[in-house]
């Protein structure tokens, strides 16, 4: 079965920062990667589906990029709104599986 | 406005059983492929279960097959999954989420319901 593999687990930046979080697939799945944003107390929200299509109402400072086995989210200015964890799904496939998230928390 | 309401989470004894039922609103049901997401307290998301829009075809993670069946009625816009022999490792929060239409096939999750705890303890 393929894994999915976030890096890193947890990390704090600035108000400003651009921030990257890097899924790793242990074989290749295409551009099928969707990543989710869930605030504490929240339940999950979908930002990005295809590795790189922005959902619809998403701020564009979130990004996403990759294909085949390394997948990036990109926040190119990190607000405090977006304190939360960061999930990577890929999909497409008999297995929806999640990878193991990011904690992102401001400095 | 899309709403999906989970019910029948609770307390259960290991080996147990429980139905968990999600009433779905606010978009034609039978067009969308459904899932159960589930999150133990404090720890990341992990995929429980998904079916197609008619029900036809249905998935489940290794770590509840054989255990739990998921299953839908278009006339009632309803989702369930039937968890049996159910374990520790089971206490979890459920989500039900619809899936969004992307591709054919298993697609990310664009509306989540707010969740339905379930505690699997002696």
């Amino acid at each position: 079965d393929i894994q999915m593999t976030q890096s890193p687990s947890s990390l704090s930046a600035s108000v400003g920062d651009r921030v990257t979080i890097t899924c790793r697939a242990s074989q290749g799945i295409s551009n099928y990667l969707a990543w989710y944003q869930q605030k504490p107390g929240e339940v999950p929200k979908l930002l990005i589906y295809a590795a790189s299509t922005l959902r619809s109402g998403v701020p564009s400072r979130f990004s996403g990029s990759g294909s085949g086995t390394d997948f990036t989210l990109t926040i190119s200015s990190l607000q405090p709104e977006d304190v939360a964890t960061y999930y990577c799904q890929r999909y497409n496939s008999a297995s929806l599986t999640f990878g193991g998230g990011t904690k992102v928390e401001i400095k | 406005e899309v709403q999906l309401l989970e019910s029948g989470g609770g307390l259960v004894q290991p080996g147990g059983s429980l139905r968990l039922s999600c009433a779905a609103s606010g978009f034609t049901f039978s067009s969308y492929g459904m899932t159960w997401v589930r999150q133990a307290p404090g720890k990341g998301l992990e995929w429980v279960s998904a079916i197609s829009g008619s029900g036809g075809t249905t998935y489940y993670a290794d770590s509840v097959k054989g255990r739990f069946t998921i299953s839908r009625d278009n006339s009632k816009n309803t989702l369930y999954v039937q968890m049996n022999s159910l374990r520790a490792e089971d206490t979890a929060v459920y989500y039900c989420a619809k899936q969004e239409m992307i591709i054919r096939g298993l697609n990310p999750f664009d509306y989540w319901g707010q969740g339905t705890l379930v505690t699997v303890s002696s």
